[in-house]
């Protein structure tokens, strides 16, 4: 079955630290990768994507993605993360042909800290 | 604001209860999906309309009932519930389902059993 892997459930930062998610995802063929956010009290966003072209995606907020297909990874990254970047943050996977669906991680939990 | 509405924001209904959760895009869109997300779980799809037709049902009991009686509106009728079925339900929209294409979300209902 299709899935997609992230390993860290809660990670905690002080502000100015560096930042990489993980997520790994399971299936082959073509597919499309996203990360959403999700900031306490507020809706799912659309942190980035990748769909095809240049591997190292970037996105709102300073972050950005790296695409590695040899890894079936998607890691999310920000170099120096602030206070307002804490939130629950969810990788998500999907073929792009077959009718197949968007498959989502377990998610993240950053907590960045003063 | 992503361009997706969903009232209520939040529902407390007993286990005889019947109540409705309500979805509407304005963004254009062919596709809208329901979404069930509980603590500590991945995002869990729950149903698929593409252009008005359920294209999707993952294996959701029948004590949930989806309608869409158009392209911007879907609804999730809901009737003898299980205190288990507390979470949050999120509403989706894409330009088509089962393309890759990106999903929009509204803010959720979170909703409880009692």
């Amino acid at each position: 079955a299709q899935s997609v892997s992230q390993h860290n459930h809660h990670v905690i930062l002080s502000e100015a630290a560096s930042l990489e998610l993980g997520c790994n995802y399971s299936y082959g063929g073509t597919v499309n990768l996203f990360w959403y956010v999700q900031y306490p009290g507020q809706h799912l966003q659309l942190l980035l994507k990748y769909f095809s072209g240049d591997p190292l995606v970037k996105g709102i907020k300073g972050f950005e993605a790296e695409f590695i297909k040899s890894k079936f990874s998607f890691n999310l990254r920000k170099p120096s993360v602030q206070w307002s970047d804490t939130a629950e943050y969810f990788c998500a996977a999907c073929r792009i042909s077959g009718n197949t669906p968007l498959v989502f991680g377990k998610g993240t939990r950053l907590s960045v800290i003063a | 604001e992503t361009g997706v509405t969903q009232t209520p924001r939040h529902l407390v209904m007993g286990m005889t209860n019947k109540k409705s959760l309500k979805c509407e895009q304005h963004l254009g869109h062919n596709a809208m999906y329901w979404y069930k997300q509980s603590a500590k779980k991945p995002l869990e799809l729950m149903f698929v309309y593409n252009f008005k037709e359920q294209t999707e049902n993952n294996s959701v009991p029948s004590r949930f009932s989806p309608e869409c009686p158009n392209s911007s509106h879907l609804f999730l009728h809901l009737h003898t519930l299980q205190p288990e079925d507390s979470a949050l339900y999120l509403c989706a929209s894409s330009s088509l389902a089962g393309e890759g294409d990106t999903q929009y979300f509204g803010p959720g209902t979170r909703l409880t059993v009692l």
